[in-house]
């Protein structure tokens, strides 16, 4: 596709739930990123992928949080037993550049989470 | 700690003047400083990169400036026009932290008739 596209869009789930997020990158982008960002906040930065390698997920905020990029393109964000202070928008970005180098990101338009 | 911190206030300006955001940080060593653009319900857009060895940089109606002494960053809009109006994000990389990107809180600007 021509950007990067997240589902859903929009979800909400009772308190306690299990939920994934799908992130489809721009085809060919090597660099994989999600964002957590609440409402009036900047985006917090919680995992990023190059290709299907997960080089760094410090920024998880606990281990109720998974994601994955089994074959370097497709990311699924998994948050198992939700909270309610899970509830923000997962922005995820894409990247043409590998690690090291810099380079824009191009963000989708975000599953907005509301966890009741 | 390290933080970054963008004016919290909205930033209400006419129509044909110029905008100023700024960016300031504490505890970085940043390698490269990028500005975005987000919209109500959009994911942030990419606008300009500037490097800790340049000054300045420009595009279009863009102006950014980077002082890595005074660990700032401004961001300017000439002949601003109502469609400027958008939250503003500064974002930083550290020095060997790949493309890994740290995000202010944004700044509102409305640009009024």
């Amino acid at each position: 596709g021509a950007g990067v596209s997240q589902s859903p869009r929009y979800k909400v789930a009772k308190r306690g739930q299990d939920v994934a997020l799908r992130c489809d990158p721009i085809s060919g982008h090597v660099s994989l990123f999600w964002y957590q960002q609440a409402l009036g906040q900047g985006p917090e930065f919680l995992t990023y992928f190059q290709n299907e390698a997960q080089l760094d997920k410090s920024g998880l905020p606990s281990d109720r949080f998974f994601a994955e990029r089994p074959e370097g393109s497709v990311s699924t964000l998994k948050i198992q037993r939700t909270q309610q202070e899970d509830s923000a928008v997962y922005l995820c970005a894409s990247s043409l550049e590998a690690s090291g180098r810099p380079g824009e990101l191009f963000f989708g338009e975000g599953s907005r989470l509301t966890v009741l | 700690s390290q933080k970054i911190e963008q004016n919290s206030e909205a930033l209400n300006i006419q129509e044909g003047k110029t905008a100023t955001l700024t960016c300031n940080y504490t505890n970085y060593s940043p390698a490269y400083l990028q500005w975005y653009r987000q919209d109500p319900g959009r994911g942030p857009v990419f606008l300009l990169l500037i490097r800790e060895n340049e000054k300045e940089k420009r595009k279009e109606r863009l102006k950014v400036t980077f002082d890595t002494t005074l660990k700032q960053s401004l961001f300017h809009i000439t002949a601003s026009q109502p469609a400027d109006s958008a939250t503003y994000l500064c974002a930083l990389a550290g020095t060997g932290g790949g493309n890994k990107l740290t995000f202010g809180t944004g700044t509102q600007l409305k640009v009024e008739l």
